[in-house]
Parts: structure tokens; C-alpha cells; sequence
């Protein structure tokens, strides 16, 4: 499976965006990008998946770019709830059984 | 709701000890994984099933076993704990063939082998 790269940190004000980077190159064109995040304590819970174009969803929204080397998980306004460990992972989709998590980026929320 | 749940939040074994953790879930996923989670190596996956009696090495089976008599319980055996599997084990499940679909991760359980 392919690999991600994520910064190791991350700081962002509460009530504003967060980006959140994630780069892919090696990316294949069956993988699905797919976000999780873990709150401190807590299994990992899913928040966006997508394979080539833009989505949506009441969590976040997910920029994947025209190359799909790379994308950003935008949470469009940060609360102290979304402090966490925030992984991206590639998933291929005929072969997807197995995730790799890596370390992923730890955000933290300042009041 | 969706549930996952882990016999035990914290655990601690004695060097040699068999250790059983549980995990059982409630939606009736075909897919069940177990992963330990180390301070900078992330979620390794460690092995899944994707039915009964069906069972996948992932990338660290060393030192373990798992079994799968029914749909909804995923165990994993330390068959002799060593103090080097010490770490925090995530079960999780999933529904789909494709395997597109979420996972869903139950709270942990903090093992301890002294």
C-alpha cells in the first residue's frame, strides 16, 4: 500500500478553519483517501473519505488535489472538541482489508 | 448506535502469562481487526477476519493468535505475554466487501505485562 506523509503537529485558534495536509505521491489509481481522528482516550473514529473529486460531509470537508498526490482535510471551524490525532490513510479499493495509520498530525485547538 | 466494545480498559499480566482480549460488536459487520497502537509507530494492524472462522495475518501476527467462533466476537490471544507487548489494542470492525467502508474502533484496552 501506499504511504502518507503528515506534518506532526499542528495549532490552530478556535472558531477559525483548520487545513490539515496529508501528501500521497506514490498514490495508486484504485486508493481511496480516507481521514480518521482520535480524541485523546478513544479508538479512532472515521470523519471523510473520497477518491478523486472534493466532499463533503457534516464533519469536514476533504480537497484532494487534481494529481491526487496530496489533499487537506478542512474543518471549517475549529472547536475545542476537535483537538485530536488526525490520520490519513490510503485504502485500496481491491485489495482495502488492511488500513495504515501512520503517526498522523496532532492538532491542537487554543482557546 | 454503532457499538465496539472491549472487555477491559486496562489490563495488567505477568511475564508468561496467556492473556485474552475481547472484543465484541453489535452491527453485524463481517469484518473484525485487532491493532496495537505504539507512541510514534501509530496503529499496526495485527490481524483481521472477515468471517467466521476466517482469520488474516497483518503486519505483526509475531507472539499472537485470534479467534473467531461467532459473527460478532473477535478475540486476541497472547499466548505468553513478554513485556514488549505492552501496548494499547484497538479492535475494530467493518461492513462491505470492498472494504470502502468505515471502520469502527471500540475504546482500547491498556495492556501492562510486567
Amino acid at each position: 500500500d501506499a504511504k502518507t506523509t503528515q506534518p506532526n503537529s499542528m495549532e490552530s485558534n478556535e472558531e477559525e478553519p483548520v487545513h490539515l495536509p496529508c501528501n500521497h505521491s506514490t498514490i495508486s489509481g484504485t486508493d481511496y483517501i480516507h481521514w480518521y481522528r482520535q480524541l485523546p482516550s478513544q479508538g479512532p473514529e472515521y470523519v471523510i473519505h473520497g477518491l478523486t473529486s472534493n466532499v463533503n460531509n457534516r464533519m469536514a470537508s476533504l480537497a484532494i488535489a487534481e494529481d491526487r498526490k496530496s489533499s487537506t482535510l478542512i474543518l471549517h471551524r475549529a472547536t475545542l472538541r476537535d483537538a485530536a490525532v488526525y490520520y490519513c490513510i490510503l485504502r485500496d479499493a481491491n485489495t482495502g482489508n488492511q488500513f495504515y495509520f501512520g503517526t498522523g498530525t496532532s492538532l491542537t485547538v487554543i482557546p | 448506535d454503532v457499538k465496539v466494545t472491549q472487555s477491559s480498559r486496562y489490563l495488567v499480566k505477568r511475564t508468561g502469562e496467556k492473556v485474552f482480549l475481547e472484543c465484541v460488536q453489535d452491527m453485524d459487520h463481517e469484518n473484525m481487526f485487532w491493532y496495537r497502537q505504539d507512541p510514534g509507530l501509530g496503529l499496526r494492524l495485527i490481524y483481521f477476519s472477515y468471517d467466521v472462522k476466517m482469520k488474516e495475518k497483518g503486519d505483526i501476527p509475531e507472539g499472537y493468535s485470534v479467534s473467531r467462533e461467532k459473527k460478532e466476537r473477535f478475540s486476541l490471544i497472547l499466548e505468553s505475554a513478554s513485556t514488549n507487548q505492552t501496548s494499547m489494542y484497538l479492535c475494530a470492525s467493518s461492513t462491505g466487501t470492498l472494504i470502502l467502508y468505515e471502520q469502527y474502533f471500540g475504546p482500547g484496552t491498556r495492556l501492562t505485562v510486567t
